[in-house]
């Protein structure tokens, strides 16, 4: 089975940098999702992660360490919109590789 | 438009009655896979499909059905729906094992 744990919900300003954490106990580990969920909508995807380290894209990065089983997404000069849901996914090797999800970070911006 | 599409957005059924959700994906991905996401419990799968004809269950797979007849659609049949799968549906579909998933827009089902 899967085991992934994220904090249930964050609060940060505007402006600033905030890291969300997930940690994940599984049998063979293939790769690492982050989504962004807003309120009502569908989940989009983030970002991906096999190897690891850490991967830019704009202001967001993920990070990845497989031996600690442990990643995070940083986000960067934080705006208002950033307020939604990050859901954190493994896919396994050896079986589907279908994700399974966390149950996500809410992430609350304020001014 | 690349996109993938489910109906309906909303349903209100009663318990017992046989339904369908549709979903179809237009970006000719491999995997397709159904979640569904409850509050406190995230999102869950429910089943998901490799290529046409090849589907398996995935953690709460009670209750439903899927088929793959075609690669594009892969519709979601709930046989004898009961209150306890009001729930709100995704399907989502990617083309490769390393890329990432494509979501539907939902489908909010409540079963009285």
């Amino acid at each position: 089975g899967q085991n992934i744990d994220q904090p249930t919900e964050m609060t940060a300003t505007e402006g600033a940098i905030v890291q969300i954490n997930c940690t994940y106990q599984t049998s063979g580990f293939n790769g690492l999702f982050w989504y962004q969920q807003h309120a009502g909508e569908a989940p989009t995807f983030l970002s991906y992660n096999v190897l690891d380290g850490l991967e830019e894209k704009g202001r967001f990065s993920s990070f990845l360490s497989r031996s600690k089983g442990y990643s995070y997404l940083l986000l960067k000069e934080l705006q208002m919109k950033d307020s939604a849901s990050y859901l954190c996914a493994v896919s396994r090797s050896g079986g589907s590789y279908i994700p399974t999800f966390g149950r996500g970070t809410s992430l609350i911006v304020h001014p | 438009e690349a996109q993938v599409t489910q109906n309906p957005r909303y349903l209100i059924t009663v318990t017992g009655k046989k339904l369908t959700v549709t979903c179809s994906q237009n970006m000719n991905h491999e995997y397709m896979s159904w979640y569904r996401q409850d509050p406190g419990l995230g999102l869950r799968q429910i089943y998901y499909s490799m290529n046409v004809e090849v589907t398996d269950k995935g953690d709460v797979p009670e209750g439903y059905k899927v088929s793959r007849k075609e690669k594009r659609n892969f519709p979601l049949i709930l046989e004898s729906p009961s209150p306890n799968q009001t729930s709100l549906y995704f399907c989502a579909s990617s083309l490769d094992i390393n890329y990432g998933y494509t979501f539907g827009s939902g489908t909010r089902l409540t079963v009285v």
